[in-house]
């Protein structure tokens, strides 16, 4: 079984400051994780992801995640919130190879990012 | 155009009509998936199918039913809609062997009234 939860359904954030969006999972298998970024009226579109090997992923418009394993977090960052990022995120995990998980993403409830100028 | 189409894009239903959405796919992946999205809930797998022989039931399935036509068209069907079916729909796909990343459709936005 896996389920993922994002801390904070709403995250307000000045231009320019630090953005960060809380995500920890549950896992019965080391996990896949992702984060998807959904802009209004659009479909989903993956930023970055975590599969194997270096813990600290960078994806695209800057932002980075961290895999830490032992608080089973997936926190999604970017030093310098842009106008432009103010979105709905979803984190997601899925099992890797192997069980009854693999290959199915389970989403968090999605975090509501608002940039203000 | 698009790798992942779903048509159409918005509809409005009556309660206790039969309904189809459809979705159509150019990458080639082998897995698709039927999700529905509801404000602070997130999205829940509705159905998944990981080749055309194989359909699978995900956490919310009651109510709905999927057809897999072709490795590139999965449809969903509501046989008997209502109102708590009010949501947005996306069809999304993957393929074993990649990153599992998912490419989704652009989503059906559906009414129940």
């Amino acid at each position: 079984a896996q389920s993922v939860t994002q801390l904070g359904s709403h995250v307000s954030v000045s231009e320019g400051a630090l953005v960060l969006l809380r995500c920890n999972y549950s896992s019965s298998v080391p996990p896949y994780l992702f984060w998807y970024v959904q802009y209004p009226n659009q479909g989903l579109q993956l930023l970055l992801k975590y599969t194997t090997g270096a813990t600290l992923v960078k994806g695209i418009n800057g932002f980075e995640a961290e895999f830490k394993k032992s608080e089973t977090s997936f926190h999604l960052t970017k030093p310098s919130a842009h106008m432009s990022d103010a979105a709905e995120y979803f984190c997601a995990v899925s099992g890797n190879a192997g069980g009854t998980s693999y290959g199915k993403l389970t989403f968090g409830q999605g975090t509501i990012l608002t940039v203000h100028p | 155009d698009a790798d992942v189409t779903q048509t159409p894009r918005n509809r409005i239903t009556k309660t206790g009509k039969r309904i189809m959405l459809e979705c159509s796919q150019t990458k080639g992946h082998d897995r698709m998936y039927w999700y529905r999205q509801d404000p602070g809930l997130g999205l829940r797998l509705i159905y998944y199918s990981f080749d055309v022989k194989d359909i699978n039931k995900g956490e919310i399935s009651d109510g709905y039913s999927v057809s897999r036509q072709a490795q590139a068209k999965f449809s969903l069907s509501l046989e008997s809609a209502i109102p708590n079916q009010t949501a947005l729909y996306f069809c999304a796909t993957s393929q074993p062997g990649t990153s599992y990343g998912y490419t989704f459709g652009s989503g059906t936005r559906l009414t129940v009234v």
